[in-house]
């Protein structure tokens, strides 16, 4: 069976510091690979998504980057971290249907 | 926006009772799908419901969708206390189904 796994679980950061957050799935090849951010009692906002290796697509310009080093690994970045970066991510997966998606458990990022 | 309302954006109800939640979104759909969210968690797909269908089952769940009103709505039957959680519409759009677009939620209280 598939599964997705995120890490760090929590993170707390001072503004100004480097991120990186991985998410990897298991279980499933060439995954669609997607980041979200969710504020606190809010939707989610799409980030970042991948068809491939090397392939990212930017929704929402900001001081993030993505990276798809392998096929079931996404990554997402930052070089400095702003206050407003704070929130939840969530990595998902979708197969080649791009019908439901898969969550992973998030992580909750604070910068301070 | 093309961003998908749910409506209301809180429920509280007692259990055994039946909870409707509302969605409605703006421009045409190649799917609309519910997840569910428990506090601090990821999201879980519940159903997937095609723009050429009306209406649609699972255990407790009924979905129905009206592409003339751009609205669907998600109706929890029975409800139980393990039902409290965030729910979300989320919408394929037509020319773009690798992407969803994640409504704001309502979050639902059942008091045993």
């Amino acid at each position: 069976s598939q599964t997705i796994h995120q890490w760090p679980a929590t993170l707390v950061q001072p503004v100004g510091s480097p991120l990186s957050l991985e998410c990897t799935v298991e279980g499933t090849s060439n995954p669609n690979l997607y980041w979200y951010r969710q504020a606190a009692g809010r939707g989610l906002q799409l980030l970042f998504y991948s068809v491939g290796i090397g392939q990212i697509s930017s929704e929402v310009p900001q001081n993030l980057s993505a990276s798809r080093p392998q096929d079931r690994q996404f990554i997402l970045s930052s070089k400095k971290l702003l206050l407003s970066d704070s929130g939840f991510y969530l990595c998902a997966w979708t197969g080649p249907s791009y019908n439901e998606q898969f969550f992973g458990p998030g992580t909750r990022l604070t910068v301070l | 926006s093309q961003q998908g309302e749910e409506d209301p954006q809180a429920l509280s109800i007692q259990e055994g009772e039946n909870a409707t939640m509302n969605c409605s979104y703006k421009t045409s759909i190649n799917n609309l799908q519910w997840y569910r969210q428990n506090s601090g968690r990821g999201l879980v797909h519940l159903i997937l419901i095609r723009s050429n269908e009306r209406e649609k089952h699972s255990g407790r769940l009924r979905v129905t969708l009206d592409t003339s009103k751009k609205s669907s709505s998600l109706l929890i039957t029975a409800s139980r206390a393990a039902d409290t959680a965030s729910y979300f519409c989320a919408t394929a759009f037509a020319g773009s189904a690798r992407q969803l677009t994640f409504g704001s939620g309502t979050q639902l209280t059942v008091l045993p």
